[in-house]
């Protein structure tokens, strides 16, 4: 079956940039997913990437896939306070049916120091 | 407008007693799920639904229960509530289950 992990802490300064790590056991096609979950709020979808893709840019966000390693990344440029969370990574196989759920790690606490 | 909305946001209440959870989603997602998350955060789907088939995770009580009167709405009911119970339960909903979900804010279960 799938899984999904990632390391569960991780402090950078203000202004730093952040990079979240993620690797997947699935060897499908699949979708990669990375949301934010803030204190005492659900999960914002931040962005995908499909599996056949190496990187995906959004302003301060920046997605990298290494598909030989199954390992993906993402990294936030010019860190704020706000973006103090937990960043979940997801997975979910290509045709595998709009039932079949997201496999979600286990997240990582991101901390903005000032 | 809310686009998935549960209530209550917070649910105190004895061991031994039943609750339900209430989720609407204003999207005409096809699909809704139900996830509990633990106090180390990890997330554990529990129900996926959509008008053709549910599918339930093997390892979730049988005391848990979903309900879908119509699409935009998947309630979770809860009997004879255990101590373990306690977590956060997130709706979630998706339209083809590719283009990520969208979730509620969560409900906060305690069970004394």
């Amino acid at each position: 079956g799938e899984d999904v992990e990632q390391s569960l802490f991780l402090s950078v300064r203000e202004g730093d940039s952040s990079v979240i790590n993620c690797t997947y056991t699935d060897s499908s096609s699949t979708y990669l997913y990375w949301y934010k979950q803030e204190p005492g709020a659900g999960l914002q979808l931040l962005t995908y990437i499909f599996s056949n893709m190496d990187m995906k840019q959004d302003q301060r966000l920046t997605v990298l896939l290494n598909k030989k390693d199954k390992h993906l990344s993402l990294r936030i440029a010019d860190t704020q306070t706000g973006d103090s969370a937990i960043y979940f990574c997801a997975e979910k196989p290509l045709f595998s049916g709009s039932a079949r759920q997201l496999t979600f790690g286990s997240g990582t606490q991101l901390t903005v120091l000032p | 407008d809310t686009a998935v909305s549960q209530t209550p946001k917070y649910l105190v209440t004895q061991m031994g007693n039943d609750k339900s959870i209430k989720c609407e989603q204003n999207l005409g997602h096809d699909t809704m799920y139900w996830y509990k998350q633990d106090s180390k955060k990890f997330l554990k789907i529990m129900f996926s639904y959509n008008n053709k088939e549910l599918i339930i995770n093997e390892t979730v009580p049988n005391r848990f229960s979903p309900k879908s009167p119509d699409k935009a709405h998947l309630n979770l009911h809860i009997n004879s509530l255990e101590l373990g119970d306690s977590a956060v339960y997130f709706c979630a909903s998706s339209l083809d289950g590719y283009y990520g979900y969208t979730f509620g804010s969560g409900t906060r279960l305690t069970v004394v």
